[in-house]
């Protein structure tokens, strides 16, 4: 069974950073590009940042470039979103995604407020 | 960038009902454009790839269809457990982009 786990979020205050992180199981990891999306509250889909299976190719959106940097550790099954200089608008729930959207996680809040 | 439009925003629908929604691309995209379904609290969850392609394990009352800049959503018959939110999106280049979603609502 294909499991995504993110952890990392919370309560930060703009200007401040946070690392969010993304633990696969149940399939190869090594082996399929992933990306953080995410949903402000009462709002839609956005999609933030992609990486390929061997990071060789990355992108984001342009709200975040600059900002956000996408990572992964495939021996540790791990994807990672470190988030620098938060803004209000960045508040959302970040879902970390396989592939093209086949599966995801159970997303973790993102707060920025004062 | 891509623009994604789907129409309409929202419907509402009875038990039983045929609903199609559709999503239009700003430009063709090929077949590269994906269905997904969203409840409240939820994580989205893939219906269709490839613009007509069911994911595994997702009930064949859904189905999908079209090419280059116009695509289709259909339920066929609507049950009380697809009442929610859902989104297309293009996936033939970057940025992705997603439709602003259209929600289904009990008549």
């Amino acid at each position: 069974e294909v499991q995504l786990v993110e952890s990392g979020g919370g309560l930060v205050k703009p200007g401040g950073s946070l690392r969010l992180s993304c633990a696969a199981s149940g399939f190869t990891f090594s082996s399929y590009s992933m990306n953080w999306v995410r949903q402000a509250p009462g709002k839609g889909l956005e999609w933030v940042s992609s990486i390929s299976s061997s990071s060789s190719y990355i992108y984001y959106a342009d709200s975040v470039k600059g900002r956000f940097t996408i990572s992964r550790d495939n021996a540790k099954n791990s994807l990672y979103l470190q988030m620098n200089s938060l803004r209000a608008e960045d508040t959302a729930v970040y879902y970390c995604a396989r592939d093209f959207g086949r599966d995801w996680g159970q997303g973790t809040l993102v707060t920025v407020s004062s | 960038d891509i623009q994604m439009t789907q129409s309409p925003s929202s419907l509402s629908a009875s038990v039983g009902d045929r609903v199609t929604i559709t999503c239009r691309a700003s430009q063709g995209i090929s077949n590269y454009l994906a269905w997904f379904q969203q409840k409240p609290g939820k994580a989205p969850k893939s219906l269709i790839y490839a613009a007509s392609s069911l994911q595994s394990g997702v009930p064949s009352k859904f189905s999908g269809s079209g090419s280059g800049t116009d695509f289709t959503l259909t339920i066929s018959s609507l049950q009380p457990e697809d009442f929610a939110t859902y989104y297309c999106q293009q996936y033939n280049s970057y940025p992705l982009t997603f439709g602003q979603g259209t929600k289904v609502e009990i008549k």
